[in-house]
């Protein structure tokens, strides 16, 4: 079974703080991972794509891909109240895609 | 229309009804999808389409019936529903089934009494 594991949370932490979601998956065959925003009542968004060990950054926004330790993070800096969601991980491999269950966040005003 | 739109967005049907959601997707995919959300559970995949053609069927109980006329359009029939069918019901598509990026649709929230 491959699966995609992430803390459900809530993760909260204070407005302008650095916030760090991670995720693990158990198949070493994944090559693609993702980051989705999910708010509440909507569809998830994807905001991040990484395949390369490493970070990558867009904006506030870095994920950083370690295959060895099939660990996945997403860090949010300056975080705001808009970045209230759920955030999904996803991993990609064999015409697949393996969702987490997604990580709540809330930033504090 | 830009994306992936679908419709309804909302929908509530007893369990005898039948019913269709509708997807459309406009960034010109090869692959659709289609997935149930539930509460505290991981998004479900419930059907692939590539190139019009099924490629995936996990298991669903026969009261969901996909069809793909066509690359842009994604249908899911359905009938006789159970209230644990209850979910949010999401479309997605991406370039190829390799692609991995996928796109979602605003979803809809189905309600069965």
């Amino acid at each position: 079974q491959k699966e995609v594991e992430q803390n459900s949370g809530p993760l909260s932490v204070p407005e302008g703080a650095i916030a760090s979601l991670n995720c693990t998956y158990s198949d070493r065959g994944s090559q693609s991972f993702f980051w989705y925003r999910q708010y509440s009542g909507k569809s998830p968004e994807l905001i991040m794509s990484i395949y390369s060990n490493g970070d990558k950054e867009d904006g506030r926004f870095t994920a950083q891909l370690n295959k060895a330790s099939q660990y996945v993070s997403l860090l949010i800096r300056d975080s705001q109240p808009s970045d209230s969601a759920t955030y999904l991980c996803a991993a990609g491999g064999y015409q697949k895609v393996t969702f987490g269950i997604g990580t709540k966040l809330q930033v504090i005003p | 229309e830009t994306g992936v739109t679908q419709t309804p967005r909302h929908l509530v049907m007893g369990m005898t009804n039948k019913k269709s959601l509708k997807c459309e997707q406009h960034l010109g995919h090869n692959a659709m999808y289609w997935y149930k959300q539930s509460a505290k559970k991981p998004l479900e995949l419930m059907f692939v389409y590539s190139l019009e053609e099924r490629v995936e069927n996990n298991s669903v109980p026969s009261r969901f019936s996909p069809e793909c006329p066509n690359s842009s359009h994604l249908f899911l029939h359905l009938h006789t529903l159970q209230p644990e069918d209850s979910a949010l019901y999401l479309c997605a598509s991406s370039q190829t089934r390799d692609s991995y990026e996928q796109y979602f649709g605003p979803g809809t929230r189905l309600t069965v009494t």
